[in-house]
């Protein structure tokens, strides 16, 4: 257990389906992040939570809809997916700004599956 | 962007051999971190290098973070079957992060796969 928590662990769904995965964290962190990491690439920065405000959207298309209610929870909305979407989706949280440095922890992540 | 060009990209080695992989970037960075992710697993810290030259064990591992401040590397000794895993090397930057909490730049990662 890290202390970040995503549920669901695994996620089967058709190209038509709605579903959200959910991030939590109780670190007391105010940074939380969607990373993208598809097989045998990088990591990829999705998006950016800095106490509950996006400051980066990086170039993620719209059927990826990201929510931040408060510091503690993150969900990722998806709607009308491709196959080439699945991937392991991570969540992080860290603390914000130049306290990033102490590392951000990671969620066990989803493994998507688009069918 | 800034890059960090992470080396090898994949090694194989024999169970009780020393491992030895690196990070390097164009551009200064003010803190070095190493991370390894187990198969299935979300990334977990390993070791957090905060000064130029700083040398650094945790167990096995030790990782230094380079004098230029444009480099790190990380090595595991007497490799045993449960060091396989992807190792990414982190580094963050205050002249680029303005403060932001995307301060974190990660390396492609090194695939590490130990043969009995």
């Amino acid at each position: 257990e890290t202390g970040v928590t995503q549920t669901p662990r695994h996620l089967v769904m058709g190209m038509t389906n709605k579903k959200s995965l959910k991030c939590e964290q109780h670190l007391g962190h105010n940074a939380m992040y969607w990373y993208k990491q598809s097989a045998k690439k990088p990591l990829e920065l999705m998006f950016v939570y800095n106490f509950k405000e996006q400051t980066e959207n990086n170039s993620v298309p719209s059927r990826f809809s990201p929510e931040c209610p408060n510091s503690s929870h993150l969900f990722l909305h998806l709607h009308t997916l491709q196959p080439e979407d699945s991937a392991l989706y991570l969540c992080a949280s860290s603390l914000p700004g130049v306290d990033s440095t102490y590392g951000y922890t990671f969620g066990s992540g989803t493994r998507l599956t688009v069918v | 962007g800034q890059q960090l060009n992470q080396s090898p990209q994949s090694m194989f080695i024999q169970e009780g051999e020393d491992v030895s992989m690196n990070c390097t970037s164009s551009s200064i960075f003010n803190t070095w971190l190493w991370y390894k992710q187990d198969p299935g697993e979300g990334p977990v810290l390993l070791i957090a290098l905060y000064k130029a030259g700083e040398l650094t064990s945790n167990g096995r591992l030790t990782a230094q973070f380079g004098i230029t401040r444009k480099d790190s590397f990380l090595n595991i000794s007497a490799s045993i079957p449960s060091d396989v895993g992807i190792y990414f090397c982190a580094g963050y930057s205050r002249i680029n992060s303005g403060g932001g909490a995307d301060g974190l730049t990660f390396g492609k990662g090194t695939h590490l796969i130990i043969q009995p």
